[in-house]
């Protein structure tokens, strides 16, 4: 079965540190998230990006981050200064359109800012 | 844009018990609605999902769902939990018409252990 996977599983950095989450979404879908879960806290929407580019953004993602389809497979989600409170799991999710289908996500990454 | 409330954040529960979690959204026109599940460690899965259509949806593993329009609400059930539904639960809606957002917006999940 089709899966989304992520890369790293874990990363741990230090504050002001540029870090690049990594995602591979299922190969034929059209429509790519980015979502993070701040430990204890509810799943919450960063991003969303359809042909090559931002088609919905949230609050959260401010100027430090940024998303990029470098080559048609990959979809990274960068952080360019982290702070503490970026620390949180981060999902990735692919789906093929936007209604009458679900999003499938991938394992998470796990990001702690020291 | 639509909202999505979980009104238990923490359950716990013995093995054959009954377990209903609730999951209620607030918008007014087309939505559709999901719950997914996060085992220890792993990904995010679909368990359930309703679009149209017969309001009571039954997924994988024995869990079913009942789309209550009147009251907003989605609630998760399954008649006799097991030691291995222990995991997080996430109730999710997306909508699309004029007001609604087609991102799927989550509740903030229940923690399901279940004692053997």
């Amino acid at each position: 079965e089709p899966e989304v996977t992520q890369t790293p599983s874990h990363q741990v950095t230090q504050m002001g540190q540029e870090v690049i989450l990594r995602c591979v979404p299922i190969s034929n879908h059209l429509y790519f998230y980015w979502y993070r879960q701040i430990l204890g806290q509810k799943v919450e929407f960063l991003v969303s990006f359809y042909n090559n580019e931002i088609s919905e953004k949230s609050e959260i993602f401010d100027d430090q981050f940024s998303v990029e389809r470098p080559d048609g497979s990959n979809f990274t989600l960068k952080i360019r200064s982290t702070k503490l409170e970026d620390s949180a799991m981060y999902f990735c999710a692919s789906s093929y359109r936007v209604m009458n289908t679900e999003a499938f996500f991938g394992q998470g990454t796990r990001l702690t800012v020291v | 844009a639509q909202s999505v409330s979980q009104h238990n954040h923490h359950v716990i529960l013995s093995e054959a018990a009954s377990l209903e979690l609730g999951c209620n959204y607030s918008y007014g026109g087309t939505v559709n609605l999901f719950w997914y599940v996060q085992y220890p460690g792993q990904h995010l899965q679909l368990l359930l999902k309703y679009f149209s259509g017969d309001p009571l949806v039954k997924g994988i593993k024995g869990f079913e769902a009942e789309f209550i329009k009147s009251k907003f609400s989605f609630n998760l059930r399954k008649p006799s939990v097991q030691w291995s539904d222990t995991a997080e639960y996430f109730c999710a809606v997306n909508a699309g018409a004029s007001g609604g957002s087609y991102i799927p917006t989550f509740g903030r999940g229940t923690s399901l252990i279940v004692h053997p």
